[in-house]
């Protein structure tokens, strides 16, 4: 398996707070993704990371920003969190080949 | 614009064989990816096709045509622990290719029944 961990893997906050997730990679991978998955959405991409400070937007990136300071970290940041924001945020991780991308195991994200 | 579609639920019998259909349309096209995820847990791989054709891998092949935008996961033998949602997921590159973006469809939920 892979080796990606996220953190935290539950949080509850509040509305208008600020929110950080944290994925972590042992495996070099070029390539990382935050989605966040939502009955009846599936998994809708937030943004990606192509390489170190290398970034771009998905299709539901409003409220959200990302950094990516060194290979192995991809941090996803609700600058104030609203309660639409409540969700299953999954981070992915791939190379450039055929493998696809290996997934986290989700954090549960809600906002009251 | 980008639109990947796939049925919402399927049912089938156990020992059965099922086929979930997929149908995109994206700006670009690199690779077709088939995952499954049970409930409360992460998408796991299943397959990959980028070459129009049939890759079979065990009980689980995948199809592709290019030509169509079709792709679809044929499940041999069902099984109970197939019950789960399958992920039809396009990678589109944006024009120059420099990078490896991954599109998800919204899942098919497939039950299987004894």
């Amino acid at each position: 398996d892979a080796g990606i961990t996220q953190s935290p893997r539950h949080k509850v906050t509040e509305t208008g707070t600020p929110v950080t997730l944290r994925c972590h990679q042992t495996e070099n991978h070029r390539y990382m993704y935050w989605y966040r998955q939502d009955p009846g959405h599936g998994l809708r991409l937030i943004h990606y990371s192509y390489g170190v400070k290398d970034t771009d937007k998905g299709e539901v990136s409003d409220g959200y920003s990302v950094s990516r300071s060194k290979t192995e970290d991809f941090l996803l940041t609700l600058e104030s969190a609203t309660s639409s924001q409540t969700s299953v945020y999954f981070c992915a991780i791939s190379e450039s080949t055929g493998q696809g991308a290996f997934f986290g195991q989700g954090t549960r994200l809600t906002v009251v | 614009g980008q639109n990947i579609d796939q049925p919402t639920e399927m049912t089938a019998t156990e020992g059965a064989i099922v086929q979930i259909n997929c149908t995109y349309q994206t700006s670009g096209f690199n690779g077709l990816f088939w995952y499954q995820q049970h409930a409360g847990e992460a998408p796991t791989f299943l397959s990959y096709n980028v070459l129009d054709g049939l890759e079979e891998k065990g009980r689980f092949s995948s199809f592709l045509s290019r030509s169509k935008g079709y792709s679809y996961l044929l499940l041999k033998e069902l099984q109970m622990k197939d019950s789960a949602s399958y992920l039809c997921a396009v990678r589109d590159p944006p024009p120059g290719g420099a990078t490896n973006k991954l599109i998800f469809g919204t899942g098919t939920l497939l039950a299987v029944q004894p």
